[in-house]
């Protein structure tokens, strides 16, 4: 079954921290996609990122970087250099085919307040 | 914007009532899910259509119905609400149906307070 697991519901750090949000994930499956989701206080999810499970590769994209490592299935979110903005509510979730239909199962959140 | 259109996009409303949220999907996608977001429950999937036909249910309670139109609007249906039925609802499209690669595109949400 999938499952994912957010072990950090709340994280608060000071402006111009670094912080690393945790997701490991739970599949049975050899096929696979993994995404992060944002949440700012206005509410509207926002995609940042998908990664399949034959990509091991770490992503960089500005102040914010992936680490995807299938040995310890887990698929973390590192923001360099936090800044206010980044204040938000992080959703992982985990995407399958299953049964013919794409299933996509997201853990419960991990908000970050970034204090100024 | 995000293309996906939900409304309204506050709802206040009494135990026992029905309501109806809408969604239009982003132009050209034909997935369309149900999420309800309660406050400490995360992301619970409730139901998804493929182009007018139900693909997948959820966690959906029987009081709780969907459908999507030919035109690839969908509506969510709540009746005899409880309190514990307020919550955040958001809709989500995306382009296909059975590749795991697909990402969801999320409306702004419904929020729904039942006093």
């Amino acid at each position: 079954a999938q499952k994912v697991t957010q072990a950090q519901t709340e994280i608060s750090v000071v402006e111009k921290e670094d912080v690393t949000l945790d997701c490991v994930y739970e599949t049975r499956d050899t096929t696979y996609y993994l995404f992060w989701y944002k949440q700012p206080p206005s509410g509207e999810l926002v995609f940042l990122i998908r990664r399949n499970s034959f990509d091991e590769q770490n992503e960089i994209s500005g102040r914010y970087s992936w680490n995807f490592q299938k040995s310890t299935s887990s698929f973390n979110f590192t923001i360099t250099a936090s800044q206010v903005v980044d204040s938000a509510v992080y959703f992982c979730a985990l995407s399958e085919n299953s049964g013919g239909y794409q299933k996509v199962t997201f853990g419960i959140g991990t908000k970050l307040q970034v204090i100024p | 914007d995000s293309g996906v259109t939900q409304t309204p996009k506050h709802l206040i409303t009494a135990t026992g009532q029905r309501v109806t949220l809408r969604c239009s999907p982003r132009s050209g996608d034909l997935s369309v899910y149900w999420y309800q977001q309660s406050l400490d429950q995360g992301l619970q999937f409730l139901i998804q259509y493929y182009n007018g036909e139900e693909r997948a249910k959820g966690n959906i309670l029987e009081r709780f119905s969907a459908q999507q139109f030919p035109d690839l609007h969908s509506e969510l249906n709540l009746s005899s609400l409880e309190l514990g039925d307020s919550a955040l609802y958001f809709c989500a499209s995306s382009v296909g149906q059975t590749s795991g690669a697909n990402v969801l595109t999320f409306g702004a949400g419904s929020r729904l307070t039942v006093l």
